[in-house]
């Protein structure tokens, strides 16, 4: 089946750390991959995307690589602020179906 | 830049009670979702709507969901007689295409079912 597993959260890092939020999928076909970021009281918006294997998606300082030898699309910033504080979704399309497959979101607190 | 718009923000209602939950997609959008959230679980897929009917739906989207597009603007769900297991954020989202593009949400609905 098609399936996106994410590492459990909350993750509390201090200003200025390293983010590394992990994700991996399973898939039927050839997927799309996204992460979507949801701030508190905000719907969901997109982070970044990537389309192929080995495409980077890059977005606010954050990064994500489709590694489809690992079936993962890790999502990294090099250096967190406060205002990263929000709830990370890794998710999948499938070129034939027009829905989404969602992780179960990963929390993010950053402390200054 | 557009946006997709979701109202009423929170609807609390009495079980059994019929609620409709309104979104007005990205104009020139074609591909219309909803997704339901229970609160601390996964963003889960209710149904798809393109070109005036329903395109794919998930085992969640039973027959007491239905979903609508009255007007070239707005796309409604509706829930006939809502349950307790009812209550979550409600998504609405939007695409351009189908295949493996981005969807765009709105801020989602919050329903309480009492």
């Amino acid at each position: 089946g098609n399936s996106v597993t994410q590492m459990e959260g909350p993750v509390t890092l201090s200003e200025e750390a390293f983010l590394t939020i992990n994700c991996t999928y399973t898939a039927t076909g050839y997927p799309s991959l996204f992460w979507y970021v949801q701030y508190p009281g905000e719907g969901l918006q997109l982070l970044l995307k990537a389309t192929k294997a080995d495409d980077k998606g890059s977005n606010k300082g954050f990064e994500a690589t489709y590694r489809k030898e690992t079936t993962s699309f890790h999502l990294e910033k090099g250096s967190v602020q406060v205002s990263d504080s929000a709830v990370y979704f890794c998710a999948l399309s499938l070129y034939n179906f027009n829905k989404f497959y969602f992780g179960s979101g990963t929390k993010l607190n950053v402390k200054p | 830049e557009p946006e997709v718009t979701q109202t009423p923000s929170h609807q609390v209602t009495q079980m059994g009670q019929e609620v409709i939950l309104r979104c007005v997609p990205i104009s020139n959008h074609l591909y219309f979702y909803w997704y339901r959230q229970i609160l601390g679980q996964k963003v889960e897929f209710l149904v798809s709507f393109y070109n005036n009917e329903i395109s794919e739906k998930s085992e969640i989207f039973d027959d007491q969901f239905s979903v609508e597009r009255p007007d070239g603007s707005n796309f409604t769900l509706k829930i006939r007689s809502t349950k307790l297991e009812d209550s979550a954020m409600y998504f609405c989202a939007s695409s351009e295409a189908k295949a493996g593009a981005e969807q765009y949400f709105g801020p989602g609905t919050r329903l309480t079912v009492t």
